[in-house]
């Protein structure tokens, strides 16, 4: 079945880049997506990329697929502590109902 | 506000109580979802209802049911449950089960079984 995996801690300084790697087994992943998870709350959609694209950016977010390695990656530049969450990877394929597969989160820590 | 309301949220009961889980949401939306976030796992799907159907029953024992009165509304009743069951339950919604935009998430019930 499908599988996506990421680290699960990520320590940075308030100002650095911060980079969430995730890798997924599905090879018909179409749709790849990050969400964000503050203390308490839910999930936050923050930002898709369709498999046909190799970059994304949204403001401080870039996203980067590498379909062939099926790895995609979240670049938080300039990082402040309010972005101290857990961030998931997931993925989805095309073809009637979507089926979204989450991975287990990272937590970034962003030291002031 | 994330438009999707689920309550409560905190929730502690004992393994003979009857308790139900809410979730709402004022989207338009015609997909709605139960997962399960236990610490360090995946996220697990349980149940998808899509235009108040139930399409998706992702082998989920019996003590949790499901209800969805209306594409607005959906209900988790809970009985009997087991001490393994202690996690965050979370709603969510996409405008359809064929939706590729990704989904809007409540902000969780935190399910602790004493």
């Amino acid at each position: 079945g499908e599988d996506v995996e990421q680290s699960l801690f990520l320590s940075v300084r308030e100002g650095d880049s911060s980079v969430i790697n995730c890798t997924y087994t599905d090879s018909s992943s179409t749709y790849l997506y990050w969400y964000k998870q503050e203390p308490g709350a839910g999930l936050q959609l923050l930002t898709y990329i369709f498999s046909n694209m190799d970059m994304k950016q949204d403001q401080r977010l870039t996203v980067l697929l590498n379909k062939k390695d099926k790895h995609l990656s979240l670049r938080i530049a300039d990082t402040q502590t309010g972005d101290s969450a857990i961030y998931f990877c997931a993925e989805s394929h095309s073809g009637g109902y979507q089926k979204v597969t989450f991975g287990t989160g990272t937590k970034l820590q962003v030291i002031p | 506000e994330t438009g999707v309301t689920q309550t409560p949220r905190h929730l502690v009961m004992g393994m003979t109580n009857k308790k139900s889980l809410k979730c709402e949401q004022h989207l338009g939306h015609n997909a709605m979802y139960w997962y399960k976030q236990s610490a360090k796992k995946p996220l697990e799907l349980m149940f998808v209802y899509s235009l108040e159907e139930r399409v998706e029953n992702n082998s989920v024992p019996s003590r949790f049911s499901p209800e969805c009165p209306n594409s607005s509304h959906l209900f988790l009743h809970l009985h009997t449950l087991q001490p393994e069951d202690s996690a965050l339950y979370l709603c969510a919604s996409s405008q359809d089960r064929t939706s590729v935009y990704g989904y809007t998430f409540g902000s969780g019930t935190r399910l602790t079984v004493v």
